[in-house]
């Protein structure tokens, strides 16, 4: 079944230590997202790649950066994790990102637990 | 800018009860809107989408929902509650700057034996 994976499921880190989140999709989509969503919130959209642009939402922190090889894999990267940075990340893909008209597919999450 | 508000964090039904999820809408134009579903530390699967086609949306595991231009409302319903169906639901809209979705706040939904 095409599908988006993310690994690990669950991921704990130290104060500070970088780390990195993987993303990778059978669906062959050209946009791939990332969302941070906090316990008992709603997922908020931290950046997106359409195709290889990048596309930085105004508030998101410097401390989070992304990567996209190719088209199947997204990596987000946590430069120096802080304690508020726990969460759930949700990688989402869809086919392009016309208004409204794609669907986005999320992965099961990656929970990230900062020590 | 486009938002939507969730009427009501929590919500309990009894198996067999109607369930009924709030969602309304601003938008200066005809918006794109979509409920999600969520179980425990699951990632989000669509439940449907309206745009602008037919006002009254079918969704998978018997959910529908209308769009109510006029009380800038979509709401979410189903007729017979299943266990299976106490999870968290989003209500998303989708603004004009293309691919981004704006989710509610979420309506946790308890269901009673």
């Amino acid at each position: 079944d095409a599908m988006v994976i993310q690994n690990p499921r669950y991921q704990v880190t130290q104060f500070g230590k970088p780390v990195t989140l993987s993303c990778s999709q059978t669906l062959n989509h050209n946009v791939m997202y990332w969302y941070q969503q906090k316990s008992s919130q709603a997922p908020k959209l931290l950046f997106h790649y359409y195709d290889k642009d990048f596309n930085n939402e105004a508030d998101t922190p410097d401390n989070f950066q992304s990567r996209r090889p190719n088209t199947s894999f997204c990596f987000l990267d946590i430069r120096s994790p802080g304690l508020g940075d726990a969460a759930m990340y949700l990688c989402a893909t869809s086919r392009d990102r016309g208004q409204g008209t794609d669907t986005q597919y999320f992965g099961p999450g990656t929970r990230l637990t900062v020590l | 800018a486009q938002s939507v508000t969730q009427l009501g964090s929590h919500v309990s039904v009894s198996e067999g009860a109607l369930v009924l999820l709030r969602c309304n809408y601003s938008s200066s134009v005809p918006p794109y809107l979509f409920w999600y579903v969520q179980y425990p530390n699951q990632g989000l699967q669509l439940l449907l989408k309206y745009t602008s086609a037919a006002t009254l949306v079918k969704g998978i595991n018997g959910f529908e929902a209308e769009f109510k231009k006029s009380e800038t409302s979509f709401h979410l319903t189903k007729p017979s509650a299943h266990m299976s169906d106490a999870a968290e639901y989003f209500c998303a809209v989708s603004p004009n700057q293309g691919g981004k979705l704006i989710f509610g706040q979420g309506t946790e939904l308890s269901v009673k034996p």
